[in-house]
C-alpha cells in the first residue's frame, strides 16, 4: 500500500523560508498526482492553500507557493508569519482515489 | 457566499447505518468533483469517498468500500455519504470538500 509521507514537524522563524515535502513511499510525485495542499489550525476545518501542484486557491497570500522539488511536491512558505502556525496536509490523487499525508505541525518561533 | 453545510451527523450504534447530505451554495456545483474526508479525534485526515461532477467516476477508501455509498444530485446541489454496517473506527468529524472549498464537518460517533 502507498503511504504519503510528511515531516512530522518542522520549526520556522518568523520572516523566514520553509519549505514543506510530500513524497511517496515508493517511488516519484509528479504533477500527474496533482497534490494540493491544506491548512488547518485546531479546531477549525481544513483551508485549501494550493491545488494541481502549484494553483493558489482564492485568497491564499501569495508566499504560500506549490512546486515539484527532485522526487516530492513541496509547499513552500516565504517570510513566515505567528498565524502560518497550523498543520499543514497533502493530499495526492492516486487511480483509484486520494491519499493524505500524515501531516506536518509547523510551528513559527 | 461559497459554502458547504454538512449535516447527518450523530451517535449511533456499531451495525447501524447513517445518512450524511452536504449543502453547497455560492458556487456552480456540478463544475466539481466532490469528497468526504474525515478527521478521527486526534487524528490526521482521511480521504473517505470521491465523486465526479457527472456521478460517472466513484472511489472509496479501502476501510469503507463496500459499506459506504456516495451519491450527487447536481439539481439540488447536494451530495450524500450513505454509511451502512458502521464502526468504532469510523467515528470522526466527516467533511464534505471539493478542492477549494470545504465544509465545517459533521461529528459521527460509533457506540453502544
Amino acid at each position: 500500500q502507498t503511504v504519503v509521507t510528511q515531516e512530522p514537524s518542522f520549526s520556522v522563524s518568523p520572516g523566514g523560508t520553509v519549505t514543506l515535502t510530500c513524497g511517496l513511499s515508493s517511488g516519484s510525485v509528479s504533477t500527474s498526482y496533482y497534490p494540493s495542499w491544506y491548512q488547518q489550525t485546531p479546531g477549525q476545518a481544513p483551508r485549501t492553500l494550493i491545488y494541481s501542484t502549484n494553483t493558489r486557491s482564492s485568497g491564499v497570500p501569495d508566499r504560500f507557493s506549490g512546486s515539484i522539488l527532485g522526487n516530492k511536491a513541496a509547499l513552500t512558505i516565504t517570510g513566515a508569519q505567528a498565524d502560518d502556525e497550523s498543520d499543514y496536509y497533502c493530499v495526492l490523487y492516486m487511480g483509484s482515489g486520494m491519499v493524505f499525508g500524515g501531516g506536518t505541525k509547523l510551528t513559527v518561533l | 457566499e461559497v459554502q458547504l453545510v454538512e449535516s447527518g451527523g450523530g451517535l449511533v450504534q456499531p451495525g447501524r447505518s447513517l445518512r450524511l447530505s452536504c449543502a453547497a451554495s455560492g458556487f456552480t456545483f456540478d463544475d466539481y468533483a466532490m469528497h468526504w474526508v474525515r478527521q478521527a479525534p486526534g487524528k490526521g485526515l482521511e480521504w473517505v469517498s470521491g465523486i465526479s461532477w457527472n456521478s460517472g467516476s466513484i472511489g472509496y477508501a479501502d476501510s469503507v468500500k463496500g459499506r459506504f455509498t456516495i451519491s450527487r444530485d447536481n439539481a439540488k446541489n447536494s451530495l450524500y455519504l450513505q454509511m451502512n454496517s458502521l464502526r468504532a473506527e469510523d467515528t470522526a468529524l466527516y467533511y464534505c470538500a471539493n478542492r477549494v472549498v470545504w465544509g465545517q464537518g459533521t461529528l459521527v460517533t460509533v457506540s453502544s
